[in-house]
């Protein structure tokens, strides 16, 4: 059973491109949840989905960034109009039940470069 | 004020040394504490979670949370060169709650 997988792991983006993370879950896991870890801080919580629903998006910065996780493929936590200031580890998980923190599990994150 | 405050060190310690490794939290309605594991370039992997307060021992691992102080705390016996990584308390309120409130982390490093 594979883990929870993110790709690309690295990514570097010139300032005002989009960025686009991928986040697929754990085989029979259904509910995702996107963290941003910047330099020297923790993981901050940005937004929680299920298949085709938004269900909780309040950590979510309120421009330029979107999420998605459709009914079919990943998970996409996308980023326009980048800048120095998104640069970041962004971490996913995935876990079987609403709010099943303690059965979540992490992917190895993609980290963003903006210069 | 951060909900969950953490010192990140970084901390270095002997190898066979015990380690103590703390959180304090300012909201009481959090109830359930975990403990995270990273590894440089890697993602947070969970070693285990307290409900309410009380101790929990896994292994070399001991959990303790103490409610009434809003402090927990990760204790690691015989400590190894492998347990060198950061570590991340985190909590979140009750099952439904969706998201965990995480620390600063502790980088931590053990010498051979």
């Amino acid at each position: 059973n594979a883990g929870v997988m993110q790709n690309p792991r690295h990514l570097v983006r010139r300032r005002g491109q989009e960025a686009r993370l991928r986040c697929s879950p754990m085989k029979g896991h259904s509910h995702v949840y996107w963290y941003r870890q910047l330099p020297e801080e923790g993981l901050k919580f940005m937004v929680y989905l299920q298949k085709e629903n938004i269900i909780d998006e309040s950590g979510m910065p309120k421009e330029r960034f979107s999420a998605e996780f459709p009914k079919e493929g990943p998970s996409i936590l996308r980023i326009q109009q980048v800048v120095r200031g998104d640069s970041a580890a962004y971490f996913c998980a995935s876990s079987p039940l609403k709010g099943l923190n303690t059965e979540a599990f992490f992917g190895q994150g993609t980290r963003l470069t903006v210069v | 004020q951060k909900e969950v405050e953490q010192d990140p060190g970084p901390l270095s310690v002997p190898e066979g040394a015990i380690v103590s490794l703390n959180c304090t939290y300012s909201n009481s309605a959090f109830q359930y504490f975990m403990w995270y594991r990273q590894y440089s370039r890697k993602g947070p992997e969970l070693l285990m979670y307290t409900y309410s307060s009380g101790n929990k021992e896994d292994g070399r691992f001991t959990a303790q949370v103490d409610k009434s102080s809003k402090y927990i705390s990760l204790f690691i016996r015989d400590s190894q060169p492998s347990d060198s990584a950061t570590y991340l308390c985190a909590t979140f309120s009750n099952f439904g709650n969706e998201k965990l409130t995480f620390g600063t982390g502790t980088r931590l490093t053990i010498i051979p």
